[in-house]
């Protein structure tokens, strides 16, 4: 596509429940990131992959965050149990070549 | 300390004026910049990058990088309302493939 795309824009869930975000970065992109946006926190990393390995997770906040990446395209974050303090917006974005992230219009994420 | 501190603002100035916007950093092994522009519920968008020392221009945009300093700033000539937005500095290290480390970012209202 020409941008990365990211879906669902808005999710809205209750507390306990497990959450899929999707992420899919522009073609033939082959480095993927994760990052999280609060207010008060800034802009967050989280996880980068580069084709469908992960080499560095050390952003993940908690066990209970997870992410993977197959065909070296689409990648999915879960979070699990989800807890209010997981309320943000997740964005994702892709690049290649060395050249500077392209990001998506994250997923807005609400647990009540 | 933040490894990457930026004032908050908000900055309010007319249309037409000269907008500068500034970002210090504590490692001097950051060696790529960039500065984004994000609008409300939108996902950051690029507009500048250099890695290294000194200015580079594009319409009414110039990034300035000051190694010594460990000082970057992003100008922005003849402002338009348009441009109100928040201004995010993201850095990151040159042996580095992954991981910007964003500054809190700064609000910028430019009044018509």
């Amino acid at each position: 596509g020409a941008g990365v795309s990211q879906s669902p824009s808005n999710k809205v869930t209750e507390k306990g429940k497990d959450v899929e975000l999707r992420c899919d970065p522009i073609s033939g992109h082959t480095a993927l990131y994760w990052y999280r946006q609060s207010l008060g926190q800034g802009l967050e990393f989280l996880i980068y992959f580069q084709g469908n390995s992960a080499p560095d997770k050390s952003g993940l906040p908690s066990d209970r965050f997870s992410a993977e990446r197959t065909g070296g395209s689409v990648s999915t974050l879960t979070i699990q149990r989800t807890q209010q303090e997981d309320s943000a917006v997740y964005l994702c974005a892709s690049s290649g070549g060395g050249q500077p992230q392209h990001f998506g219009d994250g997923t807005r994420l609400s647990i009540l | 300390q933040k490894e990457v501190e930026q004032d908050p603002g908000p900055l309010s100035v007319p249309e037409g004026a000269i907008v500068s916007l500034n970002c210090t950093y504590s490692n001097s092994a950051f060696q790529y910049f960039m500065w984004y522009r994000q609008y409300s519920r939108k996902g950051p968008e690029l507009l500048m990058y250099t890695y290294s020392s000194g200015n580079k221009e594009d319409g009414r945009f110039t990034a300035q990088v000051d190694k010594s300093s460990k000082y970057i700033s992003l100008f922005i000539r003849d402002s338009q309302p348009s441009d109100s937005a928040t201004y995010l500095c993201a850095i990151r290290e040159m042996d580095s493939s992954y991981k910007l480390i964003f500054g809190s970012g700064t609000r910028l209202l430019v009044r018509p």
